[in-house]
């Protein structure tokens, strides 16, 4: 069966101090992936998506950046956080082609920039 | 754009009865997939329930429902005979392939379920 991991849990960071958000993925192949940041008591915000290796696709303007390195492998990084960088963080993966693909969550990295 | 509102914040329901939470959309696509995500204090989203705009027939899973109106661009999420384990943020969201198949998520709104 498919999993999807995603740490840290929670990361407490200095504004200007680098990041990096680590996902995997396991059980399946070629899968699609995504980074949502979701603000305090608001929706999600798709930030990247990625379709293949080395394939990011960026959806706001931000100081956030997306790596794919391997095929299952999702890195959120940035050079230097600013205090709006704060939020909660979620990796998905989804499997399927066109509009009957289902997306499936980690569990979340719950990020304070200080 | 694509836009998913959902215009209750917050929703209370008493343990066994039933609750309906809100959601409006607006496209102008006619394929489409509506979709509601339950976030419970863990923070994982985890999939309620799909519904395909080409099908008539409104989706069901267990005690959850769905009321798509594609006319109306409505799609309400009806929870039966609550359960405490129901509490949690729920998310309306939309996807097409128009959209490059990503998901457009609305505000959440908060249930509360009272013993």
């Amino acid at each position: 069966s498919q999993t999807i991991h995603q740490w840290p849990a929670t990361l407490v960071q200095p504004v200007g101090s680098p990041l990096s958000l680590e996902c995997t993925v396991e059980g399946t192949s070629n899968p699609n992936l995504y980074w949502y940041r979701q603000a305090a008591g608001r929706g999600l915000q798709l930030l990247f998506y990625s379709v293949g290796i080395g394939q990011i696709s960026s959806e706001v303007p931000q100081n956030l950046s997306a790596s794919r390195p391997q095929d299952r492998q999702f890195i959120l990084s940035s050079k230097k956080l600013l205090l709006s960088d704060s939020g909660f963080y979620l990796c998905a993966w989804s499997e399927g082609v066109g509009t009957y693909e289902k997306l499936f969550f980690g569990s979340g990295t719950q990020l304070s920039v200080l | 754009a694509q836009t998913v509102t959902q215009s209750q914040p917050e929703m209370s329901v008493q343990e066994a009865e039933t609750v309906t939470l809100s959601c409006t959309y607006d496209t102008s696509e006619s394929d489409y997939y509506l979709f509601w995500y339950k976030q419970p204090p863990s923070r994982q989203m985890i999939l309620v329930i799909r519904q395909e705009a080409y099908k008539q027939q409104n989706a069901t899973e267990n005690r959850f429902s769905v009321n798509f109106q594609k006319a109306a661009k409505s799609f309400s999420l009806k929870i039966s005979d609550s359960q405490l384990g129901d509490a949690a943020m729920y998310f309306c969201a939309y996807r097409s392939a128009a959209n490059g198949n990503k998901l457009v998520f609305g505000a959440g709104t908060i249930l509360r379920v009272k013993s």
